[in-house]
């Protein structure tokens, strides 16, 4: 059975510091891996990972994939209040449907 | 339209009753999924659209769910005689026709089965 595994389940720093949030998968078809940002609304795209070992960044996020060993990580640095929220990592596997296994979120909450 | 938009945002109602929830994609994609996110949980599949065919039903919990998109934009996803454990939100996504292109999602229907 498909399975995605996010860790920590949740997570409380202060403002400034970098959190590294972490996600394992264990799929058949692997097509690509996806973080998104979950708030009180939709959950919005942050990254997509097709490649190991290249990183992605965009501001103070960035992440990277190792397909060797199964995992992502998506690194946080200077944390902001704003980045509160529960941060979703995906699998989107191919075959006849490209759908999206999820992990169950790592809740991020950054104090001030 | 801009982004992926649902209604209702929240539904609450009595068990046995049907309900009803809609979603429009962007209005370029050809893909749409519907997802459900148990509270503390991530979204699970239920259905995915391509136009208007519907390839894969396998997410979907029992025969009391079902979903279409006739004309291969608005979706809507029916539950019938909804039970407690239907309680959850709904979420739609919809993705272009490119390969492993990123899916969009919706804010999601909150439904309370009383």
């Amino acid at each position: 059975e498909d399975k995605v595994v996010q860790s920590p389940l949740s997570l409380v720093v202060h403002e400034g510091d970098t959190v590294t949030l972490n996600c394992s998968y264990e799929v058949t078809n692997f097509r690509s891996l996806l973080w998104y940002k979950q708030e009180k609304k939709a959950p919005t795209f942050l990254f997509m990972l097709t490649s190991s070992g290249i990183e992605k960044k965009s501001g103070r996020l960035s992440s990277i994939l190792d397909k060797k060993e199964l995992f992502s990580i998506l690194n946080i640095t200077a944390t902001q209040t704003g980045d509160s929220a529960v941060y979703l990592c995906a699998v989107l596997v191919g075959g006849a449907t490209n759908k999206l296994i999820f992990g169950t979120g790592t809740l991020l909450a950054v104090q001030p | 339209g801009a982004g992926v938009s649902q209604s209702p945002r929240y539904k609450v109602t009595k068990r046995g009753q049907d309900v009803t929830l809609r979603c429009d994609p962007i209005s370029s994609h050809a893909t749409l999924y519907w997802y459900q996110q148990a509270l503390g949980q991530g979204p699970e599949f239920l259905t995915y659209f391509n136009y208007e065919a519907q390839p894969d039903k396998s997410g979907l919990p029992s025969d009391r769910f079902s979903a279409e998109r006739p004309e291969g934009s608005i979706s809507t996803l029916t539950i019938q005689r909804t039970e407690q454990r239907d309680s959850a939100m709904y979420r739609c996504a919809s993705s272009s026709a490119q390969l492993f292109s990123t899916q969009y999602f919706g804010p999601g229907t909150r439904l309370t089965v009383l």
